[in-house]
């Protein structure tokens, strides 16, 4: 079965510093990948998605960038944090076909001081 | 494109009442449609959905919801609330493109009342 593993859970960094929050899908190939946003009060804001190894696309402008070394690996980065960027994100993964919805990984809650 | 309206961002039900969550969609083309159910500090975890066939869906812990095409709607109902279904619910709308791309609705948090 296909699993989705998203970590650290919980992360407290301060202002300035580097982000690497790291996702990995086991279990199926050439998955499509995405990286959400859930700040408190709002939605869910798409930042990232990768329908494949080396394909990023940005939904938003912001200070935050991914990537996908690996088919089954998507990495989402800051070089400096802004406050601004705390928040809760997930990552999520789908198969190709638009009818088999999200599957999402457990989130990582970051505050930025 | 596509958009979700979740209509109340919050909804209080007393433990054994009905419950309906409401969501209207936006789409040019046939939607696929997604509720989603989150629990504190936790990802999303997929209730039900909709995308050919049968318009009332069933899906886990009793929920089901209907496509209702002439209303554009997909609202989410359980016939009798449990305290474990205090939780935020998200609707969601996928048009079938080049790639997969979800539209998540506000959400609504559920409230239930002991």
């Amino acid at each position: 079965s296909q699993t989705i593993h998203q970590w650290p859970a919980t992360l407290v960094q301060p202002v300035g510093s580097p982000l690497s929050l790291e996702c990995t899908v086991e279990g199926t190939s050439n998955p499509n990948l995405y990286w959400y946003r859930q700040a408190a009060g709002r939605g869910l804001q798409l930042l990232f998605y990768s329908v494949g190894i080396g394909q990023i696309s940005s939904e938003v402008p912001q200070n935050l960038s991914a990537s996908r070394p690996q088919d089954r690996q998507f990495i989402l980065s800051s070089k400096k944090l802004l406050l601004s960027d705390s928040g809760f994100y997930l990552c999520a993964w789908s198969h190709g076909g638009a009818n088999y919805g999200y599957t999402f990984g457990s989130g990582t809650r970051l505050t930025v001081v | 494109a596509q958009s979700v309206t979740q209509l109340g961002s919050h909804v209080s039900v007393s433990e054994g009442a009905l419950v309906l969550l409401r969501c209207n969609y936006s789409s040019s083309v046939p939607p696929y449609l997604f509720w989603y159910v989150q629990y504190p500090n936790q990802g999303l975890q997929l209730l039900l959905k909709y995308t050919t066939g049968a318009t009332l869906v069933k899906g886990i812990n009793g929920f089901e919801a209907e496509f209702k095409k002439s209303e554009t709607s997909f609202h989410l109902t359980k016939p009798s609330a449990h305290m474990s279904d205090a939780a935020e619910y998200f609707c969601a709308v996928i048009v079938s493109g080049g790639y997969q791309k979800v539209t998540f609705g506000t959400g609504t948090k559920l409230q239930v009342i002991p």
